[in-house]
C-alpha cells in the first residue's frame, strides 16, 4: 500500500512555462485535494474533487486547473507558471472518516 | 466560514518538559477538529482528531488535545517531550456537513532542546 504518491518531487520552471503535477492514491478514496504550503501561511486548498467526475475550487484556485482522471488520479496543471506559484504542493485523499492522507509533496520553484 | 488561529509560530522547549500548543477556531457551524504533524521534508500525518464523544482525545505517542466548545479551542499537550517530537504542528477544522474540506492554521514549529 503506497498511500498517496506524487510526481515529481522537485521541479524548477521558468516564468510562463507549463507543467502538470501528478497524484495517485491506492486507498479507494472518493475525495482528493490539492494544497499549497507557503511559509507562515499553513496549507491552503487550491482545488478538490469530492468524487470521481467532480471538481471544485478551493481558497486559491487562480492560475491552476485540475483533472480527476479516474478514482485514483487527480492532477494539477499550471498553464503559465509565475514566481508567485513557487511553493510546496501537497495532494491528499479522504473517505468517510474525514481524515485526509497526504502525499510527500512537490517542491516547485518558478524563476 | 471556518478559520483557525495558532498564535505561537515557534515553541522551543527542553527535553522532558511539558508543552502546550494552542489552537483556537471560529465557525458558524459545528466542526470536526484535527492536529497534523509534519516532520522535515515530509508530508502531513494525522496526530489526533475529535469527531464526537469524549472531549479529550489522545494519540499513540503521548499527545492529547481537549475540545473546549465554550472557548472554541483545541489545544495540544504533551507532559514530557522527546527530541523526536521536533516538527511542525498544524491544527485544522472541517465542517460536519457538506464538503469535508480542511481549513488549516498557520502552524507551530516545536523545537525540543536537548
Amino acid at each position: 500500500n503506497a498511500g498517496v504518491t506524487q510526481t515529481p518531487k522537485f521541479q524548477v520552471l521558468k516564468t510562463g512555462q507549463s507543467m502538470t503535477l501528478q497524484c495517485a492514491q491506492d486507498m479507494n478514496h472518493n475525495s482528493m485535494y490539492w494544497y499549497r504550503q507557503d511559509p507562515g501561511m499553513g496549507l491552503r486548498l487550491i482545488y478538490y474533487s469530492a468524487s470521481e467526475g467532480t471538481t471544485d475550487k478551493g481558497e486559491v484556485p487562480n492560475g491552476y486547473n485540475v483533472s480527476r482522471l479516474n478514482k485514483r488520479e487527480f492532477s494539477l496543471r499550471l498553464e503559465s507558471a509565475a514566481p508567485s506559484q513557487t511553493s510546496v504542493y501537497f495532494c491528499a485523499s479522504s473517505d468517510q472518516g474525514f481524515e485526509q492522507y497526504f502525499g510527500p509533496g512537490t517542491r516547485l520553484t518558478v524563476t | 466560514a471556518q478559520s483557525v488561529t495558532q498564535l505561537d509560530s515557534q515553541v522551543p522547549v527542553f527535553e522532558e518538559a511539558p508543552v502546550e500548543l494552542r489552537c483556537n477556531y471560529s465557525s458558524s457551524v459545528s466542526v470536526y477538529l484535527f492536529w497534523y504533524v509534519q516532520y522535515p521534508n515530509q508530508g502531513l500525518q494525522l496526530l489526533l482528531k475529535y469527531l464526537s464523544g469524549s472531549t479529550l482525545v489522545e494519540s499513540i505517542n503521548g499527545f492529547e488535545a481537549e475540545f473546549n466548545k465554550s472557548q472554541t479551542s483545541f489545544h495540544l499537550r504533551k507532559p514530557s517531550v522527546h527530541i523526536s517530537d521536533t516538527a511542525e504542528y498544524f491544527c485544522a477544522v472541517s465542517r460536519l456537513a457538506g464538503a469535508n474540506n480542511l481549513f488549516f492554521g498557520t502552524g507551530t514549529r516545536l523545537t525540543v532542546i536537548p
